[in-house]
């Protein structure tokens, strides 16, 4: 099975860079991804990592280890709309995906 | 990234009707698709998996009889909610791998899904 464990609920100021953090045990490997799902709305793809490194996409920057079986989702300059919840998701061996419970991000002023 | 529809985005029904919810990949083939639902301040459950031209594979759990899927088409992947109840109320989203980014899933818009 499939174990991921990321936090409910971080708070950050507008402007700011938060860095929201996502481990996983897994039988197998093959890929994690980050989502973006704001309130009432499906889940809006945002990166995908399958080796190990960062990789950066504008003020998006997501970042994987598969020894320590870690990812973190960077976000630069904060902007209101940025309040979401964001979902990290494993693909295992069966290339079904896992996603974990969402950390739901507050941007305040 | 690529495009997937959902229709219909809301329904409100009686306890007891079925309710068929359509998932379509707009401008790509997706060979496999997935169904999820999620309630309120929950995460996603992936509810089932659909593959193009065979029987959906579902997640332990959830009634395959209560939930038909059919994905007869490579564009188009359907849910159908038989003799739906309130506790059946919820959001329900499809999403599909496109094969031109590995493993990348694009979800749908969702359906809301009202029982009264």
């Amino acid at each position: 099975g499939q174990n991921i464990d990321q936090p409910t609920e971080m708070t950050a100021t507008e402007g700011a860079i938060v860095q929201i953090n996502c481990t996983y045990q897994t039988s197998g490997f093959n890929g994690l991804f980050w989502y973006q799902q704001h309130a009432g709305e499906a889940p809006t793809f945002l990166s995908y990592n399958v080796l190990d490194g960062l990789e950066e996409k504008g003020r998006f920057s997501s970042f994987l280890s598969r020894s320590k079986g870690y990812s973190y989702l960077l976000l630069k300059e904060l902007q209101m709309k940025d309040s979401a919840s964001y979902l990290c998701a494993v693909v295992g061996g069966s290339y079904i995906p896992t996603f974990g419970r969402g950390t739901s991000l507050i941007v305040h002023p | 990234g690529a495009v997937v529809s959902q229709h219909p985005s809301w329904v409100i029904c009686k306890s007891g009707t079925s309710v068929k919810i359509e998932c379509r990949s707009l401008d790509f083939q997706a060979t496999t698709m997935f169904w999820y639902r999620q309630f309120p301040k929950q995460s996603l459950m992936l509810m089932a998996t659909s593959n193009e031209g065979s029987k959906a594979t579902y997640e332990q759990g959830v009634e395959k009889d209560k939930f038909l899927i059919n994905h007869a088409s490579l564009t188009l992947s359907t849910l159908t909610v038989t003799s739906a109840h309130p506790e059946d109320s919820s959001f329900y989203i499809c999403s599909a791998r496109d094969p031109r980014a590995g493993e990348t899933q694009y979800f749908g818009p969702g359906t809301r899904l009202l029982v009264l």
